[in-house]
């Protein structure tokens, strides 16, 4: 079975500064997608950058980039530039690219902290 | 931007008594997820739902729980008999199906067994 560690249960950064949030995760499968989500207090899931396994190029959405280790099992999120609408909870997330399963397999989040 | 849906957003329930949360997926999705989150644990996948019937579940939904989309629009989650440990923030999703495509979440229910 796949899982998900992120090993910081919560972060803090400065405002404007960056910040690199951790995930390992374990699979046998070759091909998968991951995902980071954000989560602000009291509202919705949100999709903030997916990575397909077989692309070498690490994905970025402005701001959002990730470092992909395929062999290390490593997808760590960098936010740049820190803003105060980015503190939330974080979850990464991995989903099987082929056959099986569609479902989601989470971490347990990490509590990011924007200080002004 | 179209969203997930979710009523209500909490709800308080004595144990032993029947629940349903009710959601409304993203229209032109095909794919229907619960997920349920344990105050201070992980978020946990519960079941998928595709073409009018389960896809997968995971072995916490059992027959305690069903899920229903009675009208076309409606994705609902029954709890048939509410234990305490069913106390929990629930989420649907939806996707439109092809895997490098995103789930998209609600905003939860939060399920308060008394």
């Amino acid at each position: 079975a796949q899982t998900v560690t992120q090993s910081q249960p919560e972060m803090s950064v400065q405002e404007a500064e960056t910040v690199t949030l951790s995930c390992t995760y374990d699979t046998s499968e070759s091909d998968y997608y991951l995902f980071w989500y954000k989560q602000p207090p009291s509202r919705q899931m949100i999709l903030v950058i997916r990575q397909e396994a077989y692309k070498q190029q690490n994905a970025t959405e402005n701001r959002f980039s990730v470092n992909f280790q395929k062999a290390a099992k490593s997808f760590s999120l960098k936010i740049s530039d820190s803003q105060l609408g980015d503190a939330a909870m974080y979850f990464c997330a991995y989903r099987r690219a082929q056959g099986g399963s569609e479902k989601l397999v989470f971490g347990k989040g990490t509590k990011l902290t924007v200080n002004p | 931007e179209p969203e997930v849906t979710q009523t209500p957003s909490h709800q308080v329930t004595q144990m032993g008594q029947e629940v349903i949360l009710r959601c409304v997926p993203i229209s032109n999705h095909l794919y229907f997820y619960w997920y349920r989150q344990i105050l201070g644990q992980k978020v946990e996948f519960l079941v998928s739902f595709y073409n009018n019937e389960i896809s997968e579940k995971s072995e916490i939904f059992d027959d305690q729980f069903s899920v229903e989309r009675p009208d076309g629009s409606n994705f609902t989650l029954k709890i048939r008999s509410t234990k305490l440990e069913d106390s929990a923030m629930y989420f649907c999703a939806s996707s439109m199906g092809q895997r490098n495509q995103p789930q998209h979440f609600g905003d939860g229910t939060r399920l308060s067994i008394l």
